[in-house]
């Protein structure tokens, strides 16, 4: 059972404009969730995260939206730039947990056209 | 600050043949983890461990063996490869938050691994 999903695989915009990611949850429990990037051939890299009593984040072009009640959180880049070509994950820990683990998603791929 | 080091990168493996990958941190992490990254199914979580000495299953973990003799390094063993097992592995570490904050992952560069 996929707890935590992207459901688009790819996404393309144009250079300037913003890229809108999107991610569902399903367990309730969750309480931190966070974005990951990650370019080919490299380890995924953190971005931003948002606790859940909080509804956004916001870091440089970079904010994260939570909606509890939806169980959904996006990802929003304005201006998206070529260089935020990458997979992007979202994921999901229970803060409770003494374990750390992070459930992630499918990934969505972002393609920035110049 | 070298951060989190897999090796190998790359291995080609025959189906049946065993091996170990090896990661190792130099950020006194306390929690290890090792995900496998597949097309369509992101990263799913293999085994962790919290500490020295410790290891737990994760999502995936049947036909992997862990262990984390040493702080510093945790190790990801195929017995028997199969090749299922084609895929990339991650490993990651982080320190605990105790509910306080999100609990963020190193990631190492990956290890791609074939099994034949």
């Amino acid at each position: 059972d996929q707890q935590v999903k992207q459901n688009s695989p790819s996404l393309s915009v144009q250079e300037g404009r913003i890229s809108i990611l999107n991610c569902d949850y399903t367990n309730s429990m969750f309480d931190y969730f966070l974005w990951y990037k990650k370019y080919p051939a490299e380890g995924p890299t953190f971005l931003i995260s948002i606790s859940s009593i909080k509804d956004k984040n916001e870091d440089g072009r970079f904010t994260v939206f939570l909606n509890k009640s939806a169980k959904h959180l996006s990802l929003h880049i304005v201006p998206s730039q070529p260089g935020d070509s990458a997979v992007y994950f979202c994921a999901a820990s229970k803060g409770s947990s003494n374990t750390g683990k992070l459930i992630f998603g499918q990934g969505t791929t972002l393609q920035v056209k110049p | 600050n070298a951060g989190v080091t897999q090796t190998p990168k790359f291995r080609v493996l025959k189906t049946g043949q065993s091996m170990t990958l090896l990661c190792a941190q130099d950020m006194n992490h306390e929690y290890m983890y090792w995900y496998r990254q597949d097309p369509g199914m992101g990263l799913r979580l293999i085994h962790y461990s919290v500490g020295e000495g410790t290891t737990a299953k994760g999502e995936v973990p049947d036909g992997y063996n862990v262990s984390r003799l040493k702080k510093q390094n945790f190790l990801l063993g195929l017995e028997s490869a199969a090749p299922s097992q084609t895929s990339v592995y991650f490993c990651a570490s982080s320190s605990p938050m105790y509910g306080v904050g999100a609990n963020v992952l190193t990631f190492g560069a990956g290890s791609r691994l074939t099994v034949l």
